[in-house]
């Protein structure tokens, strides 16, 4: 199956500045790639996602990078805030999955200080 | 719109004991999953279930078992917990299996501690 690496585990940044996360896969096949925020004591919700035909997507203060060659894609936080402080999974799924199956990254806790 | 509700929140259990997690969701989603979460292992797939009717093993499933009682609800069950299975663990539905309709939407988890 897919393995997804993540890094870095932890991630301490200044309120204002920016914040990078980035992350590789291993399966040249997969297609899709999510990024989910987990706030403390809730479940993950997706924030953003970029498909394979597409190198770049933006969003307000977050847009996510992929590079199929490399086979890396990466978070980028602009403006940080303290509300942007969470723990940030990265996930790949496989082309060839057709029940949404994803493989997770082992997250990146962000915190955000004022 | 509730989304995705577990039940219970919290729960301790001694080794051996039994006990069934519960989820249920309102969003008429075909697919269901079953994650566990642990710290610095990120999620991983217990079991899952694509549509009513069918189940099937993700990357840990051993010791566990689950149920797809209807659409609406998937159980997940501990028959001897261990402490192996002290974990946060999280359900999730989607709409079905393709590239349109990857999202998962996920439960507020049940924290499991096993003595």
């Amino acid at each position: 199956g897919e393995n997804v690496e993540q890094h870095p585990s932890t991630l301490s940044v200044q309120e204002g500045d920016s914040a990078v996360i980035k992350c590789t896969y291993s399966d040249s096949a997969s297609n899709y790639f999510p990024w989910y925020k987990q706030e403390l004591g809730k479940g993950p919700q997706l924030i953003i996602d970029i498909r394979s035909n597409v190198g770049e997507k933006k969003d307000q203060r977050i847009a996510v990078t992929l590079n199929k060659t490399a086979k890396h894609f990466s978070l980028h936080i602009t403006e940080t805030q303290p509300e942007d402080s969470a723990v940030y999974f990265c996930a790949a799924r496989d082309r060839g999955s057709t029940l949404g199956r994803l493989y997770f990254g082992r997250g990146t806790q962000l915190t955000v200080w004022p | 719109n509730a989304g995705v509700t577990q039940t219970p929140k919290f729960q301790v259990l001694k080794t051996g004991q039994s006990m069934t997690l519960q989820c249920a969701q309102d969003m008429n989603h075909n697919s269901m999953y079953w994650y566990r979460q642990d710290p610095g292992m990120g999620l991983r797939l217990i079991y899952y279930s694509a549509s009513e009717g069918t189940t099937d093993k993700g990357e840990v499933p051993n010791g566990y078992n689950v149920s797809r009682l209807n659409k609406r609800e998937f159980s997940l069950r501990l028959e001897s917990a261990a402490p192996s299975q002290t974990s946060v663990y999280f359900c999730a539905s989607s709409e079905a299996g393709g590239p349109a309709s990857s999202t998962l939407h996920f439960g507020n988890g049940t924290r499991l501690t096993v003595t």
